[in-house]
């Protein structure tokens, strides 16, 4: 498949903004997509993008698409502790047939 | 609309036995994937099936893994033989797909697989 990349971790206070990042390799990619995932859980759809877009926002979430760097980023603003949860970056392929998912960064939200 | 629903949510099996678990999808998405999650991990693709037709089989299911959809409804994935590798859970999504375009993924909540 596919390199879908992302940092493991990332940890912010209740209030703040929480920026988590993505790196991709495939250049055909048509969409890309935001997916979170709480405990015992599948994963929910939070968001996507176009790949001819470089950003879309929807109430606190940003997304920003730098196609050049193949870089993707979901910004969260006014992080909640429902926002405590694993965020999967992923990306659909030229054919959009298939779909490739990085291993998710686990935010964790302090009170 | 329900959404994607699976069943059972948890199994746990002994080393050797074969499982089987469901996947009903949304009514009207004519696309269907099987996924693999072990802990720590992205999703993993298995399979998809467009209608009843399955298009495409990851090198990762193996020959002891095998997928329906008969009616391009509901699908099941049986593991035959299971081992403690198998261990993860399996996630379905669906979707609604022609040619090259794609609807996002929509998922369910997984089927917990416990290899003993």
């Amino acid at each position: 498949g596919e390199d879908v990349e992302q940092s493991l971790f990332l940890s912010v206070r209740e209030g703040d903004s929480s920026v988590i990042n993505c790196t991709y390799t495939d250049s055909s990619s048509t969409y890309l997509y935001w997916y979170k995932q709480e405990p015992g859980a599948g994963l929910q759809l939070l968001t996507y993008i176009f790949s001819n877009m470089d950003m879309k926002q929807d109430q606190r979430l940003t997304v920003l698409l730098n196609k050049k760097d193949k870089h993707l980023s979901l910004r969260i603003a006014d992080t909640q502790t429902g926002d405590s949860a694993i965020y999967f970056c992923a990306e659909s392929t030229g054919t959009g047939n298939q779909f490739y998912f990085g291993t998710g960064t686990s935010l964790t939200v302090i009170p | 609309d329900t959404g994607v629903s699976q069943d059972p949510r948890h199994k746990i099996t002994k080393r050797g036995q074969n499982v089987t678990f469901r996947c009903d999808p949304i009514s009207e998405h004519n696309r269907l994937y099987w996924y693999r999650q072990t802990l720590g991990q992205g999703p993993e693709f298995l399979t998809y099936f467009q209608n009843e037709a399955q298009l495409e089989k990851s090198r990762l299911l193996s020959d002891r893994f095998s997928a329906e959809r008969p009616k391009g409804s509901f699908s099941t994935l049986e593991i035959q033989r299971t081992e403690q590798g198998d261990s993860a859970m399996y996630l379905c999504a669906s979707s609604l797909g022609s040619g090259q375009y794609n609807s996002p993924l929509h998922f369910g909540n997984g089927t917990r697989l416990t290899v003993t």
